[in-house]
């Protein structure tokens, strides 16, 4: 079964700082990658998608890279801001139905003033 | 607002209640899924829809049932829960195939007593 760790659980941060959050996963036979924000209470709001072909991803100030060989994925926020602060979750797509994923626990970003 | 719509965003029920989770996507999608989120844990995909038709199950008690009368519609009917589902509810669609993203909606809180 596939596992999918999310490093740091937490993170703490000064806005105005550029962070890298880490996913790793255990079978490299994935057939997509997704990056998601979660508010508190809140759905889920997809961020980046990679498919397995690709290596990254950008959207604004976030940059998603994937190696698939290694088992890992680091989303990149540049210049951080407040607005900035949720629960970013990973998910590996299980087949080629798009919403079947395997997620892991997400990592808590806090970015203050 | 990510197009998908669940009713109603919090329901308190007690254990000999039966209640239903509404989901409505007007996305055009032709797969539709329940996922569960608890305190603690990772996102778990419960059901799998695909054009109405249920393509997983993921050993979902009984006292959870999907129901998808069409494309755009998904139940989760409830009945004799137990404290521990108390969780929040999400339900997703995307196409089956192809390279966009999977949409989520708000979620049903649930809480059982």
């Amino acid at each position: 079964k596939q596992e999918v760790t999310q490093i740091p659980a937490a993170l703490s941060v000064p806005e105005g700082e550029n962070l890298v959050l880490n996913c790793s996963f255990t079978d490299s036979a994935i057939y997509n990658l997704q990056w998601f924000r979660q508010d508190p209470g809140k759905g889920l709001t997809s961020l980046l998608l990679i498919q397995s072909s690709q290596r990254e991803q950008t959207s604004g100030r976030l940059n998603a890279s994937l190696d698939k060989s290694s088992g890992r994925s680091t989303l990149y926020i540049a210049a951080s801001q407040p607005g900035d602060s949720a629960t970013y979750l990973c998910a590996v797509g299980r087949g080629s139905t798009l919403g079947r994923l395997y997620f892991g626990r997400g990592t808590q970003l806090t970015v203050w003033p | 607002e990510t197009g998908v719509t669940q009713t109603p965003r919090h329901l308190v029920m007690g254990m000999t209640n039966k209640k239903s989770l509404k989901c409505e996507q007007h996305l055009g999608h032709n797969a539709m899924y329940w996922y569960k989120q608890s305190a603690k844990k990772p996102l778990e995909l419960m059901f799998v829809y695909n054009f109405k038709e249920q393509t997983e199950n993921n050993s979902v008690p009984s006292r959870f049932s999907p129901e998808c009368p069409n494309s755009s519609h998904l139940f989760l009917h409830l009945h004799t829960l137990q404290p521990e589902d108390s969780a929040l509810y999400l339900c997703a669609s995307s196409q089956e195939w192809g390279t966009e993203e999977a949409f989520f909606g708000q979620g049903t809180r649930l809480t059982v007593v």
